[in-house]
């Protein structure tokens, strides 16, 4: 089974500044995925970055970054220069091994609030 | 750019009633996914649907929730007799495939269900 760890449950950040969301994985799966969603108030998820666990490099799509530390068992996401936007509920989330199912595993979130 | 398309968005229905929530994934996508959100809580997995036959479901999906894909193009929730604790805001998602970095789950905008 699949455990993920948001121990933040708001953020504040000041506009053009960068903020780290918290994120800690469980699983006993020797490959997994770990992914980040955004749900603005609107209550639509948005995909935002994919770490794969045997993936050499961190992430990137434009001002996100995804830090992952495979020996912490950590996928911190990173946004860059925050935009007023960016103010939003945001969730880890992780999938292991195909024998281990295909559902995705939700922490609870991390409400952001980017101020002017 | 495709994306997963979702009706009703928002449903009222009164309890006991039966409910079909409608959801058109990604047309190139080969499974499908139903997950709830109970208001302020984190996102629930309640079944995996793949090759016309559901291949997991959580402890949530019991015999009150079916699903179904009655053409090419759709895939529905059915709540046989909905209870209050059934309101909460209903994702589907859909993806290409389950290999390790083509595997993004990608979501639709959710149908909010409240159950009177």
């Amino acid at each position: 089974a699949q455990k993920i760890t948001q121990t933040q449950p708001g953020m504040f950040v000041q506009e053009k500044e960068a903020v780290t969301l918290d994120c800690t994985y469980d699983t006993s799966d020797p490959s997994y995925g770990l992914f980040w969603y955004k749900q603005p108030s609107s209550g639509e998820m948005i995909f935002l970055i994919y770490q794969g666990s045997y993936d050499q490099q961190n992430a990137t799509e434009g001002r996100y970054s995804l830090n992952f530390q495979k020996a912490r068992k950590s996928a911190n996401l990173v946004i860059s220069a925050s935009q007023l936007g960016d103010s939003a509920m945001y969730f880890c989330a992780m999938r292991g091994e195909e024998t281990s199912g295909s559902r995705l595993t939700f922490g609870e979130g991390t409400q952001l609030t980017v101020n002017p | 750019e495709p994306e997963v398309t979702q009706t009703p968005s928002h449903q009222v229905t009164q309890m006991g009633q039966e409910v079909i929530l409608r959801c058109v994934p990604i047309s190139n996508h080969l499974y499908f996914y139903w997950y709830r959100q109970i208001l302020g809580q984190k996102v629930e997995f309640l079944v995996s649907f793949y090759n016309n036959e559901i291949s997991e479901k959580s402890e949530i999906f019991d015999d009150q929730f079916s699903v179904e894909r009655p053409d090419g193009s759709n895939f529905t929730l059915k709540i046989r007799s909905t209870k209050l604790e059934d309101s909460a805001m209903y994702f589907c998602a859909s993806r290409l495939s389950l290999a390790l970095g083509t595997d993004t789950q990608y979501f639709g905008p959710g149908t909010r269900l409240t159950v009177l």
